[in-house]
């Protein structure tokens, strides 16, 4: 059973600060990634989608990167600010399935504060 | 172009009652998945439709129903409502094909009371 892990569970930076937001899987079968931003109470807003075979995305200030091998990706936020503050959420798709469940670790909380 | 839009925002219910839920795709999508997100928690997987047929199901007692319309819209049913049942209720929509991203809704906020 694949589960997935955020670490730290919850951060609060200095604005401008470099950062990096943590995920790791237990199955490396997976057919892609995807980072989410949670606001309080709201839906989910995808940052960035990492395909299998990819090592790396980037967005704007978001860089995220994927070693299938060792079950690991990383979310690097460059010069925070208060806006990126939200519940940041990494999502697996496991690969031999019939569907296209994701399936979410439990979260990083980010609080950049001004 | 309107994303994943679901209703209603929010909803009380009682124990024992029954709640249906709505999601409507984004559009060109034709697969929706539903999931449940505790508070502090990452969503649950509840169960995906392709084709108005349930193509996965999730970790979840058979009280969680749903259903696919031709248009792709989905409802999600929960009958003999639980106190546990309190959470975020999230639906997402896609494309059949296996490697494309998902996009979720504002999601609906169950309480049972």
């Amino acid at each position: 059973k694949q589960e997935v892990t955020q670490i730290p569970a919850a951060l609060s930076v200095p604005e401008g600060e470099n950062l990096v937001l943590n995920c790791s899987f237990t199955d490396s079968a997976i057919y892609n990634l995807q980072w989410f931003r949670q606001d309080p109470g709201k839906g989910l807003t995808s940052l960035l989608l990492i395909q299998s075979s990819q090592r790396e995305q980037t967005s704007g200030r978001l860089n995220a990167s994927l070693d299938k091998s060792s079950g690991r990706s990383t979310l690097y936020i460059a010069a925070s600010q208060p806006g990126d503050s939200a519940t940041y959420l990494c999502a697996v798709r496991p690969k031999y399935n019939a569907g296209n469940m994701l399936t979410f670790g439990g979260g990083t909380r980010l609080m950049v504060k001004p | 172009d309107a994303g994943v839009t679901q209703s209603p925002t929010h909803l009380i219910k009682t124990r024992g009652q029954q709640v249906t839920l709505r999601c409507s795709p984004k559009s060109g999508h034709d697969t929706v998945s539903w999931y449940q997100q505790a508070l502090g928690q990452g969503p649950q997987f509840i169960f995906q439709y392709y084709e108005e047929e349930e193509r996965q199901r999730g970790n979840f007692p058979d009280r969680f129903s749903g259903h696919q319309f031709p248009n792709y819209s989905s409802e999600l049913n929960v009958n003999a409502l639980l106190l546990g049942d309190s959470a975020l209720y999230l639906c997402a929509s896609s494309y059949a094909d296996l490697g494309n991203e998902q996009y979720f809704g504002p999601g609906t906020r169950l309480t049972v009371t």
